[in-house]
């Protein structure tokens, strides 16, 4: 079955500093969409990518959908406390359009 | 935005009993709700996929008859666990969303508690 996989599982960042997690599938997705689950929380919708080499931004975060549709990134600059949070992928496979499969997530610790 | 409802946001049961869970769309119609199960720190597990007027598509591995899924309305989905087991203690969380490939929005969750 299809596959989503996220790296890394853990992100330990200083405040200010940048990074970037990536997210993976096993087969071509028609869409992928990100969300963030703070702690004790529940997941929130972030973004969603539908076309080849999209780039979205919000603010200090900017998303970007593959050429080949299998793959996503997400970069967030000068990372600040309140981004600690678990960071989810999701894609919807095309001929699937019905099932949202998730990537394990990456966990992100802000150090002040 | 799209709210999602989810009641209770936590529950603590006796082994046996049975628990229902409540996930409401309160200002859109939702064509399918899903149901998931999250373990501590891990990712969302998919349970079923629940259609208004149609029975629950469930996930491989996942037995209906213990997690009965009824979809009796266009904002309205329930998970009744049925004879609670320790094992079955966890996060469940409920998302909706009005068409196909629109995101999800998702319920506050429900800590199941099975002593």
């Amino acid at each position: 079955g299809q596959q989503v996989m996220q790296i890394p599982q853990y992100q330990h960042v200083q405040e200010g500093e940048d990074f970037t997690t990536y997210c993976n599938s096993s087969t071509t997705l028609s869409n992928i969409q990100w969300y963030k689950q703070r702690p004790g929380g529940h997941p929130v919708f972030l973004i969603q990518l539908v076309k080849s080499g999209e780039v979205k931004k919000q603010k200090r975060l900017t998303f970007q959908f593959g050429e080949a549709k299998k793959n996503s990134s997400l970069h967030i600059t000068a990372t600040q406390t309140t981004d600690v949070g678990t960071y989810f992928c999701a894609g919807n496979k095309k001929a699937a359009v019905n099932k949202l499969t998730f990537g394990g997530g990456t966990r992100v610790l802000v150090k002040p | 935005g799209a709210v999602v409802s989810q009641h209770p946001s936590r529950v603590i049961c006796k082994s046996g009993t049975s628990v229902k869970i409540e996930c409401r769309s309160l200002d859109f119609q939702a064509t399918t709700m899903f149901w998931y199960r999250q373990f501590p720190k891990q990712s969302l597990m998919l349970m079923a996929t629940s259609n208004e007027g149609s029975k629950a598509t469930y996930e491989q591995g996942v037995e209906k008859d213990k997690f009965l899924i009824n979809h009796a309305s266009l904002t309205l989905s329930t998970l009744t666990v049925t004879s609670a087991h320790p094992e079955d203690s966890s996060f469940y969380i409920c998302s909706a969303r009005y068409r196909d490939n629109s995101p999800l929005h998702f319920g506050n969750g429900t800590r199941l508690t099975v002593t």
